[in-house]
């Protein structure tokens, strides 16, 4: 079946807009989560969905950072008032369930904050 | 909070020859789980191999094995007859049992590997 996918693959910005980045999990995967992934780094986790559950938003690095899930459908990560710090790529995970349930991530979104 | 460390940034191999990533954690946990990852260029990342913390028996899957060492808190992954599809960054990751808050994996800084000819 279709894996997880995310859009767009690559995104250019210029310092102080905003960007909408998108996921669209595996079908019945009730778990969404967003990574960032800064530039010869490992992973940071940002924020999890499960269900209808309140999302744990403990990885959001600022207030401008936020995410939204429909249902246990897409979601979108947007990023207000971009930084260049804010330049990653964003990788988007779902799983059946939560822990320990194993994710699989899309291929991500390449962020560049100019 | 857990911590995960990968202490080899890069290694290299011969194709056909046998290669052991290293990782090591750090949790107050009992029940967790480990995974290893495989990034290759394409950025996406693939799940490799997945190892239950109450299972003493160490997870295998086709060239990549690994040595789960609890007391330790290790968790190495040996890839026997190296190909050159290999070629990626291998990252681990920690995983609490305990779901809700907890779901969110943990994960090194990575292991490039690179197989040569």
């Amino acid at each position: 079946g279709a894996g997880v996918s995310q859009s767009p693959s690559n995104k250019v910005t210029e310092k102080g807009k905003d960007v909408e980045l998108r996921c669209d999990p595996i079908s019945g995967h009730t778990a969404l989560y967003w990574y960032r992934q800064r530039l010869g780094q490992g992973l940071e986790f940002l924020i999890y969905f499960q269900g209808n559950s309140a999302p744990d938003k403990s990885g959001l690095p600022s207030d401008r950072f936020s995410a939204e899930r429909t249902g246990e459908s897409v979601s979108t990560l947007t990023i207000q008032r971009t930084q260049q710090e804010d330049s990653a790529v964003y990788l988007c995970a779902s799983s059946f369930g939560g822990a320990p349930r194993t994710q699989y991530f899309g291929p991500g979104t390449r962020l560049t904050v100019l | 909070a857990q911590t995960v460390t990968q202490s080899q940034p890069e290694m290299s191999v011969q194709e056909a020859e046998t290669v052991t990533l290293s990782c090591t954690y750090d949790t107050s946990e009992n029940n967790y789980y480990l995974f290893w990852y495989k990034q290759p260029p394409s950025r996406q990342m693939i799940l490799v191999i997945r190892q239950e913390a109450y299972k003493q028996q160490n997870a295998t899957e086709n060239r990549f094995s690994v040595n789960f060492q609890k007391a330790a808190k290790s968790f190495s992954l040996k890839i026997s007859d190296s190909q050159l599809g290999d070629t990626a960054m291998y990252f681990c990751a920690f995983l609490s049992a305990g779901g809700g808050t907890a779901s969110k994996l943990t994960f090194g800084t990575g292991t490039r590997l690179q197989v040569t000819l």
